[in-house]
């Protein structure tokens, strides 16, 4: 079975340009999650989905950062204009809803470096 | 207040030798779940062992156990005969009953030594 697939697994950009990550979660999961890991501030819930529907957004930094789901099988984390400090690695992860039981499955993360 | 907290940053362990990595959480709900995941060099989270509140026994998955102490609010994990593709960060983690998100710590790097 397919695990959570992420793209692209480096991105290098210039200040200031956008930046588009993608997510594909496992087919069936209802929950999908937006992190961030840095050295500094570790990892960070940014934002997270129920059936395609943002749930809690408390966690993106700021309105350059935005995201969607505009169905089951896809999200992207964009970020406009992106900075220097936005570099980190961004890991899409997806779980079943219902219950506390239910592990997140993470996917192989962006690695982003803004110069 | 840190709902998970991993008071060791860092941890080296001999070879074969057994490793306990502590882990404390907070939390008023009732139903909660107790996560830890493993994330090597290469960077993917990898899920290793689940516990629930109302579980009486303690998981165990392989070499890995956590040892639940509900009223301590301690869910350490136990790496028995480490190995050295033990070496990695560990990330203690929590779903309470009222969220879909799990909280995670700050984590511990385990370094096993040969």
């Amino acid at each position: 079975d397919a695990g959570v697939i992420q793209s692209p697994r480096h991105e290098v950009t210039e200040m200031g340009q956008e930046v588009t990550l993608r997510c594909k979660p496992i087919s069936g999961h209802n929950s999908l999650f937006w992190y961030r890991q840095t050295m500094m501030r570790g990892l960070e819930l940014l934002i997270y989905f129920n059936n395609n529907v943002p749930i809690d957004d408390s966690g993106m930094p700021e309105d350059r950062f935005s995201a969607k789901m505009p169905n089951a099988s896809f999200s992207t984390l964009k970020i406009q204009p992106s900075e220097p400090r936005d570099s980190a690695v961004y890991f899409c992860a997806s779980s079943p809803i219902a219950g506390v039981s239910y592990e997140q499955y993470f996917g192989p993360g962006t690695r982003l470096t803004v110069t | 207040a840190q709902k998970i907290t991993q008071t060791q940053p860092g941890m080296f362990v001999q070879e074969k030798e057994a490793v306990t990595l502590d882990c404390t959480y907070d939390t008023s709900d009732q139903s909660y779940g107790l996560f830890w995941y493993k994330q090597p060099s290469s960077g993917e989270m990898i899920f290793l062992i689940y516990q629930g509140s109302y579980d009486e026994q303690n998981a165990t998955e392989g070499r890995y156990s956590l040892n639940f102490q509900k009223a301590r609010k301690s869910a350490n994990l136990v790496i028995s005969a480490s190995q050295l593709g033990d070496s990695a960060m560990y990330f203690c983690a929590m779903r309470e009953g009222r969220d879909d998100k799990i909280i995670f710590g700050k984590g511990t790097r385990l370094h096993i030594l040969p």
